[in-house]
């Protein structure tokens, strides 16, 4: 069971918003502003969309945009196009050295 | 440009030791703030991740896992390795090696460059 919470499966159609959530506790998610999110096609390597939140690597479409609500991080991804199909991934700094991350989100392009 | 490739044993027996190593280029693990860690995906499965090193030879390990794990760098010759005892079924995955991030004077618990990957099979 992974430490931090993700729905299996989000969907949405082209152009439109899709957010995902990231539950976990006061003393990762809720407690840490190194909160991450991470993109993997099949078969590939993950990218990293957002990290300390909401800032993006350079790079990363601003269609992405990540936020914090206590112990809830979230994704969305704006004007969704056919390549924003992937799983995603949150990650949070648990502190005494500690890296969690979730179980992942599989996003469908309708 | 950052680039990084795993290598190592591709099957491995149960109760054997895991020797992966992470070769790099486009950075020197002597620079301030730079580290390399692990992360492994079981088929089908989430990310886990497993160790980081730093440039000061710092080295931090998933708690749970922490008992069977060492990590070490190389850094004449750009590598980072790691060993997992005690190999499980269980730890059939792809394991990565990755860069972490550090952008605009500040480094964070994060990975900005990965290897493509390398599927270590544990099975008897």
């Amino acid at each position: 069971q992974s430490a931090l919470t993700q729905p299996p499966s989000a969907s949405g159609s082209p152009g439109q918003s899709v957010t995902i959530s990231c539950t976990g506790t006061r003393s990762d998610v809720g407690g840490s502003d190194f909160v991450s999110w991470y993109q993997q096609h099949p078969g590939k390597a993950p990218k990293l969309m957002i990290f300390e939140v909401s800032k993006r690597p350079s790079g990363v479409p601003d269609r992405f945009s990540g936020s914090k609500s206590g112990n809830t991080a979230s994704l969305t991804v704006s004007g969704l196009q056919a390549e924003d199909e992937a799983d995603y991934y949150c990650s949070s700094y648990a502190g005494s050295n500690n890296l969690l991350f979730g179980g992942g989100t599989k996003l469908t392009v309708l | 440009q950052i680039t990084l490739k795993e290598s190592g044993p591709t099957l491995v027996k149960p109760t054997q030791t895991l020797t992966l190593t992470c070769t790099f280029s486009g950075f020197s693990l002597t620079g301030s703030g730079e580290g390399v860690g692990w992360i492994r995906q079981p088929p089908g499965k989430a990310l886990e991740w497993l160790a980081l090193i730093y440039w000061r030879n710092d080295k931090q390990y998933s708690p749970s896992l922490k008992s069977r794990l060492t990590i070490t760098k190389d850094t004449s010759k750009n590598q980072v390795v790691l060993k997992m005892t005690n190999m499980d079924p269980v730890d059939t995955a792809t394991y990565y090696c990755a860069h972490r991030l550090c952008t605009g004077g500040s480094c964070y618990p994060d990975f900005d460059y990965w290897g493509q990957g390398t599927l270590v099979t544990v099975s008897s």
